[in-house]
């Protein structure tokens, strides 16, 4: 069936390293897939999503490319913020089962 | 445009007891799904919703239920609660329709405590 894997975490950086966070996933047919973050206490904001293979989906400086042949889709950022501590999840679209499968989620701090 | 709404954003309730959450979604989408999230089990799909009809249900026993009204909006009812019942329980709305599903728009959830 479908499925995400994503990165263990949690991530620890200084402010302005480079953020990666890696994200392959199983699936039949052409998914789309997206990235999800989760502030504490909060519920779920969609951060990017790309719709088919090549496409890079981007916001507030993230950024993560569908790669099809390898089944990936890592998010990525330049310069990280004290205010991108979170926990980011990553996800397809499961069109058949009507519903978002999720990957486990990488908590990242991210120290001043 | 207003975003999902959910109710209450926070619950206390005692084993054995029944508990129903409340969902808004965002206007004019007509489908509504249910996760459960944990710190051990991570996001799990509970249902969804699309035109009062539901038309997938994730792996959960039938204490958990759900339906969806005539305005899109939903509910999900919990019978006869467990300790492991607590979590944070979110809604999501998604524009698609017919046999599409495209990306879902989360509520703030329900953190719902089982004591």
């Amino acid at each position: 069936g479908n499925s995400v894997t994503q990165m263990e975490g949690p991530v620890t950086l200084s402010e302005e390293a480079f953020l990666t966070i890696n994200c392959t996933y199983t699936a039949t047919g052409y998914p789309s897939l997206f990235w999800y973050v989760q502030y504490p206490g909060e519920g779920l904001q969609l951060l990017l999503k790309a719709t088919k293979a090549d496409d890079k989906g981007s916001n507030k400086g993230f950024e993560a490319t569908y790669r099809k042949e390898t089944t990936s889709f890592h998010l990525e950022k330049g310069s990280v913020q004290v205010s991108d501590s979170a926990v980011y999840f990553c996800a397809l679209s499961d069109t058949g089962g009507f519903k978002t499968i999720f990957g486990a989620g990488t908590r990242l701090f991210v120290k001043a | 445009k207003a975003g999902v709404t959910q109710t209450p954003r926070y619950l206390i309730k005692t084993r054995g007891q029944q508990v129903t959450l409340s969902c808004s979604p965002i206007s004019g989408h007509r489908s509504v799904s249910w996760y459960q999230q944990t710190p051990g089990q991570g996001l799990q799909f509970l249902f969804e919703y699309f035109s009062e009809t539901q038309r997938n249900k994730g792996n959960f026993p039938g204490r958990f239920s759900g339906r969806q009204f005539s305005n899109s909006r939903s509910e999900m009812n919990v019978s006869t609660l467990e300790l492991g019942d607590s979590a944070l329980y979110l809604c999501a709305s998604s524009p698609g329709g017919g046999e599409t599903y495209t990306e879902a728009f989360f509520g703030q959830g329900t953190r719902l405590t089982v004591v």
